[in-house]
């Protein structure tokens, strides 16, 4: 079955430092959707990208699709502690097949 | 309504017990899913409605689980002889539709918290 991987599992970085999460799917995508949770909290959508290479920002976040379109990656810079939280990525087929997730800590 | 509407929100039984999660989704959603998330883990695709059309089930993970959708809108998912390893956090999420070349993004409840003793 489809397979959507995302690393590293786990980031600490210090406040100020950028920080990246990668995606990759066995196999190719429709369009790809990036989900934000806070601790205790449930995810909220970020953002989807539909066409290969595409790249979108949303201030300090950056957003890419593979030319495949069997990976993606968000790159935040200059991380602040509000950025804390799980980062999945949700890949289109039958139905959404989310990543495993990144979690980002920040340290002050 | 608002946004989507999970109850209960903390839900502690014993194991053997039946339990029912209800979810109710955005007004003129078509399309509701259920996810399971342990802790610390990712999201665990359960179940899949879109409008009249049959079910997902495929990631239903044994036949104690089932779930139903009535009339288009609320759904419960019920646990039979809840176990152990069925604690977690049981979330639900609607779009507008399936319609993957479009902005069709998910909405997800709060969740149910789900602690089998």
């Amino acid at each position: 079955g489809q397979q959507v991987m995302q690393i590293p599992q786990y980031q600490h970085v210090q406040e100020g430092e950028d920080f990246t999460t990668y995606c990759n799917s066995s196999t190719t995508l429709s369009n790809i959707q990036w989900y934000k949770q806070r601790p205790g909290g449930h995810p909220v959508f970020l953002i989807q990208l539909v066409k290969s290479g595409e790249v979108k920002k949303q201030k300090r976040l950056t957003f890419q699709f593979g030319e495949a379109k069997k990976n993606s990656s968000l790159h935040i810079t200059a991380t602040q502690t509000t950025d804390v939280g799980t980062y999945f990525c949700a890949g289109s087929g039958n139905q959404f097949y989310f990543g495993t997730g990144t979690s980002l800590t920040v340290i002050p | 309504g608002a946004g989507v509407s999970q109850s209960p929100s903390n839900k502690v039984t014993e194991k053997g017990k039946d339990v029912e999660l209800r979810c109710d989704p955005i007004s003129g959603h078509t399309a509701l899913y259920w996810y399971r998330q342990s802790l610390g883990q990712g999201l665990e695709f359960l179940i899949y409605f879109q409008g009249n059309s049959a079910p997902d089930k495929s990631g239903l993970p044994s036949d104690r689980f089932s779930a139903e959708r009535t009339g288009g809108s609320v759904s419960t998912l019920t646990i039979q002889r809840t176990q152990q390893e069925d604690s977690a956090v049981y979330l639900c999420a609607s779009s507008l539709s399936r319609q993957w070349a479009t902005n069709e993004k998910l909405f997800f409840g709060s969740g149910t918290q789900l602690s089998v003793l």
